[in-house]
């Protein structure tokens, strides 16, 4: 089992449609979690940290389970300006996942 | 506030030269990170350092690679000799202490080996 598996995608959706992408890990020590995006040819932004059993910021929610390893990265009402490649990240030392890249269309 | 800085943006290179990549992390941070991209295994952690000194270089690829950060707010990437193989995007990316998986990540330097 690799250290970080994600749904590879491509998800195409229409504007206003929520999208949910999971992520499974194998290291059960680690504590805290992280989802980052990345446009086309583009640095990794941090989009949100996971340190407890989830965390909302607008239209964006991670969930993490610990029980079953994995954690999910919800979009809600998404937005042309959400397409991009989401990665799953989880420490330490720093795994990334493959990404799931996410088009919205109009 | 500027962000981590990388130079240079683009390199490319004959197999068999030096490489080296420059890194400056955001004024202070305490950590530093190198990564490589490629499309075949994705982002990967090369080595990290900790307050100046390296704490984890598993990722390193072999004895060509070596990285080194002599102060706070320098840190490079060394490739001798360069290989087709390393062809890559290679990231630096700089986080606080108390939130070392919150990174800051430069724009990156696309290397080409021919």
């Amino acid at each position: 089992r690799k250290e970080v598996e994600q749904d590879p995608g491509p998800f195409n959706v229409p504007e206003g449609a929520t999208v949910a992408f999971n992520c499974t890990y194998s290291n059960s020590a680690s504590q805290s979690f992280f989802w980052y995006r990345q446009d086309c040819r583009k640095e990794p932004k941090l989009l949100m940290s996971v340190y407890s059993s989830g965390n909302e910021d607008g239209r964006f929610t991670a969930q993490l389970n610990r029980a079953s390893q994995y954690i999910s990265l919800l979009i809600r009402d998404s937005k042309l300006s959400d397409s991009a490649t989401y990665l799953c990240v989880v420490p330490y030392p720093m795994r990334f996942g493959a990404g799931t890249r996410l088009t919205v269309k109009p | 506030d500027a962000g981590v800085i990388q130079s240079p943006r683009h390199e490319v290179t004959e197999m068999g030269q030096e490489v080296t990549l420059r890194c400056k992390p955001i004024s202070g941070h305490d950590y530093l990170f190198w990564y490589r991209q490629t499309m075949m295994r994705g982002l990967e952690l090369l080595i990290y350092f900790n307050n100046n000194v390296p704490i984890d270089d598993s990722g390193m690829p072999e004895d060509r690679f070596s990285a080194k950060m002599p102060n706070a707010s320098f840190s490079t990437l060394k490739i001798q000799p360069s290989e087709p193989r390393d062809s890559a995007v290679y990231f630096c990316a700089s986080s606080l202490a108390g939130g070392p998986g919150e990174q800051y990540f430069g724009p990156g330097t696309r290397l080409t080996v021919t």
